[in-house]
């Protein structure tokens, strides 16, 4: 399979503790995008990356958020001392440089009780 | 203001019906525009993109109106199939999307 995939599909924790989120773009992809979807809601915007490097942070994503692209491969997103606001799906896209379609992974879809 | 706007519907149609989707935006400086597809529970996926002349992909047509900042999505002779979340992309910032309901 080469498209986006995203580890884990559900995670349920408990508020307080912090997660993490990992999230692997189609290979050949520079630029990676965190969004976050609620019920009944579109996907809201968190950040991107072009290659290793943030380019964009959403000035609504809580300090507690903070997501990495170390090698420019995969991403990861994390949460510390989560809240029951927090519960969403989380998805990942990625997209190659030059173009605009982007290509969602399945999402990690989060449960903070 | 929000900076996408859709109505969220839901639209309920028979097949073979025509059925038009609307969704208007702020920024008057966006340069791209889509329509996303999102079934229940599913990753969204690209339906179309919207270019300044208009275009169609089979029964779907898109349409830009910068004067006015809407984007349309019409969908002809509609399939149960084609019961889903619409949503519309402008400069990556999404819609909250309109679901579409079509009945036997």
């Amino acid at each position: 399979d080469t498209g986006v995939s995203q580890d884990p599909r559900h995670k349920i924790t408990k508020r307080g503790q912090n997660v993490t989120f990992r999230c692997d773009p189609i290979s050949e992809h520079n630029r990676l995008y965190w969004y976050r979807q609620t019920l009944g809601q579109g996907p809201e915007f968190l950040t991107y990356f072009q290659n290793e490097a943030q380019l964009e942070k959403s000035r609504l994503l809580s300090d507690r958020f903070s997501a990495e692209r170390p090698k420019g491969s995969f991403s990861t997103l994390e949460i510390q001392r989560t809240e029951q606001g927090d519960s969403a799906m989380y998805l990942c896209a990625s997209q190659r440089l030059g173009t605009e379609k982007l290509f969602f992974g399945s999402g990690t879809q989060l449960s903070v009780l | 203001r929000k900076e996408v706007e859709q109505d969220p519907g839901p639209f309920n149609v028979p097949e073979g019906a025509t059925v038009a989707f609307n969704c208007t935006y702020s920024n008057s400086a966006s340069q791209s525009f889509f329509w996303y597809r999102q079934d229940c529970r599913k990753e969204p996926k690209l339906l179309m993109s919207v270019y300044s002349s208009g275009n169609e992909d089979g029964r779907f047509t898109a349409q830009l109106n910068r004067a006015s900042q809407y984007i349309s999505l019409l969908i002809r002779d509609s399939k149960l199939s084609d019961s889903a979340t619409y949503l519309c992309v402008v400069n990556l910032i999404f819609g909250s999307g309109t679901r579409l309901l079509v009945r036997p």
